[in-house]
């Protein structure tokens, strides 16, 4: 089973609409991390949160550690944020253990 | 702002071939990574480092790995002996603390024939 799932795997949306990307984990974390993988390949980190929600222009982070879920919001939502978003937990030690990434397309 | 940068940004390399991908982390960070995701499939951890030594380092980051800091600057990802399977994107990270964000540099592309 992977430590880390994400969904939905695929979204396409309308420029404008409200986006919404989770992510479920199955163990203890220290932090939970959100970036963002663009089709170049680099990785530009996004958040990272150990508790409560995070914002930054128009998008939001939030995470409910009893629950082991966190959620990525998006809103007003524009063809320049298609990219694939990458949920990756932190469990104490260094290294980060990453989902398999949802891939976002918003058309014009 | 401050950047990870890491050359080559592409290599292609012969199968048994010695490789060695070349990473500069911000300069005031203290700990380093590399990970690697091959074509189609998620990012992978394959070790970190710290204050000159592997802290932990996953079972991909077998004898054929090894990472080095030679300079105050660079820090190095060595395969010494290829393989097909080794084709994957390798990214480098660093970061100011260990509970702090990391910064991811641009990748380096290598192919294995």
């Amino acid at each position: 089973k992977n430590e880390v799932e994400q969904s939905p795997q695929n979204l396409t949306a309308q420029e404008g609409e409200f986006i919404t990307i989770n992510c479920s984990y199955s163990v203890g974390i220290s932090a939970l991390h959100w970036l963002q993988q663009h089709p170049g390949g680099g990785i530009v980190s996004l958040f990272m949160l150990s508790s409560g929600k995070k914002k930054h222009g128009r998008l939001i982070a939030t995470i409910n550690i009893q629950e082991k879920h966190s959620s990525l919001h998006i809103t007003a939502s524009h063809p320049r944020d298609s990219a694939v978003y990458i949920c990756a937990i932190a469990g104490g030690a260094q290294k980060l253990v990453f989902g398999q990434g949802t891939r976002l397309t918003i058309n014009p | 702002e401050p950047e990870v940068t890491q050359t080559p940004s592409h290599q292609v390399t012969q199968m048994g071939q010695e490789v060695i991908l070349r990473c500069v982390p911000i300069s005031n960070h203290l700990y380093f990574y590399w990970y690697r995701q091959i074509l189609g499939q998620k990012v992978e951890f394959l070790v970190s480092f710290y204050n000159n030594e592997i802290s932990e380092k996953s079972e991909i980051f077998d004898d054929q790995f090894s990472v080095e800091r030679p300079d105050g600057s660079n820090f190095t990802l060595k395969i010494r002996s290829t393989k097909l399977e080794d084709s994957a994107m390798y990214f480098c990270a660093s970061s100011e603390t260990s509970v702090q964000t990391q910064y991811f540099g641009p990748g380096t592309r290598l192919l294995v024939l």
